[in-house]
């Protein structure tokens, strides 16, 4: 039992390349996210899905993409990548659409856009 | 959610004494009050949380208590160790668009 995976740990890219950060999780969770963490900013909502099929905004979507084919994987694109999405990506999950339970955090992906 | 609060940004105490981290809030449908704790580099991960019926939760040396009329929340560490060196975030739920998360207060242990 996996939890919450996320794949690279560590990416270097250049401006303007696109690339995807893979989630997948095996405790058959409803909810999945997406979360920027910035120095002295927390943990900042990207995109949001209640369950396979259905995906929506967060507070910092702009530039990035996702899609929910399948219960289990929450991709997330970066469609031409700048030096502002320099950051640390967490992908994190929850058993229901309304998050009244706890959430489980992959064990992230560190961005860095040059 | 909406908004969330945090404070103190940094909060350094000595050893054995007591830690006090204060959220506020202002989504009045909020239900639903986490705790994750974030070592460095590592993934944040949950140490108490409590739902909107319930003021006050305790496990062992931490404490949670809820004031729903003032939109508050607050944690309390108790005989703190170095173990507890971390940067902790508080957040509020229970609608369908996720957690908001505070900003975060790094808590320094001093021996």
């Amino acid at each position: 039992n996996a939890g919450v995976t996320q794949t690279p740990k560590f990416q270097v890219l250049k401006t303007g390349q696109s690339m995807t950060l893979q989630c997948a999780q095996d405790m058959n969770h409803e909810y999945m996210s997406w979360y920027r963490q910035d120095p002295g900013m927390g943990l900042r909502l990207i995109h949001y899905s209640v369950g396979a099929g259905i995906t929506d905004q967060g507070e910092v979507p702009n530039g990035y993409n996702v899609s929910r084919s399948t219960t289990e994987d929450f991709p997330l694109r970066l469609l031409s990548a700048a030096p502002s999405q320099t950051s640390v990506y967490f992908c994190a999950t929850a058993l229901f659409g309304r998050v009244s339970t706890e959430a489980f955090f992959g064990q992230g992906t560190r961005l860095t856009v040059v | 959610g909406e908004n969330v609060e945090q404070h103190p940004s940094t909060l350094s105490v000595q050893e054995g004494d007591s830690a006090v981290i204060k959220c506020t809030y202002s989504d009045s449908a909020s239900n639903y009050f986490p705790w994750y704790k974030q070592e460095l580099g590592k993934r944040p991960q949950l140490i108490i949380d409590i739902r909107s019926n319930v003021g006050e939760k305790k496990d062992q040396r931490i404490a949670v208590t809820l004031n729903k009329t003032a939109k508050h929340f607050s944690l309390h560490i108790t005989e703190t160790q170095p173990e507890d060196s971390a940067v902790y975030f508080c957040a509020e739920g229970g609608g369908a668009d996720g957690l908001t998360f505070g900003k975060g207060t790094h808590l320094i242990i001093q021996p």
